[in-house]
């Protein structure tokens, strides 16, 4: 198993760009979540799945947007980037049922800076 | 608001120590985690505490916690140097998960 995966690794984007950040999971996790993690804290929940077709928002959902439309895939998407959206984007996805899951397996980050 | 607040948050110890990282949350919660991430890395789960009570160890580390006092704690016993890494704890409460700001561990030899 590849675990989670994310792409790209690295990205540097002009204020006002978009972009997608890609994650995916080969474990058929039904729970999948997008995070940030600024400088030296802890991490920031974007959005969150608890399966294909259900999406929610988290802590600081502002200037993104997700879809979830298969078990494995949850694209994180910028819209009209901002240098407060420079940090590392991690996806984690896990099992579990509503209300109730379980530990989370963290794909290896996306490092984002916004100029 | 659910705010999960971890101290401390930078701990120098001594190889061969004892210490304790403490977990305060401030609503009820379902669940409650521990991560473990080393510099410029991902995080890798460590423990998942689900009731009042829980108590679970791996090696040098040991998680447990009191629902009631809201207060999970991460005891590190006999620490060695590939105990080094920061250490966060995460409270779920419907879904909606929110992390501690680390605990920065460093262990001297």
């Amino acid at each position: 198993n590849a675990g989670v995966t994310q792409t790209p690794k690295f990205r540097i984007l002009k204020i006002g760009q978009s972009m997608t950040l890609q994650c995916a999971q080969d474990m058929n996790h039904n729970y999948m979540y997008w995070y940030r993690q600024d400088p030296g804290m802890g991490l920031k929940l974007i959005y969150y799945s608890v399966g294909a077709g259900i999406t929610d928002k988290g802590e600081v959902p502002n200037g993104y947007n997700v879809s979830r439309s298969t078990t494995e895939d949850f694209p994180l998407r910028l819209e009209l980037a901002a240098p407060s959206q420079t940090s590392v984007y991690f996806c984690a996805s896990s099992t579990g049922t509503w209300g109730y899951p379980n530990e989370q397996y963290f794909g290896p980050g996306t490092r984002l800076t916004v100029t | 608001e659910l705010k999960v607040e971890q101290n401390p948050l930078f701990l120098s110890m001594q190889e061969g120590k004892n210490y304790t990282i403490y977990c305060n949350y401030s609503t009820t919660s379902d669940r409650l985690y521990w991560y473990r991430q080393d510099p410029g890395k991902s995080l890798e789960s460590l423990f998942v505490l689900l009731s009042n009570g829980a108590v679970k160890q791996e090696g040098r580390l040991m998680a447990s916690l009191d629902t009631k006092a809201r207060l999970s704690t991460l005891h590190i016993t006999a620490a060695v140097h590939d105990l080094s890494a920061t250490y966060f704890c995460a409270v779920d409460r419907h879904n909606d998960m929110r992390f501690g700001a680390g605990t920065r561990l460093t262990v001297k030899p």
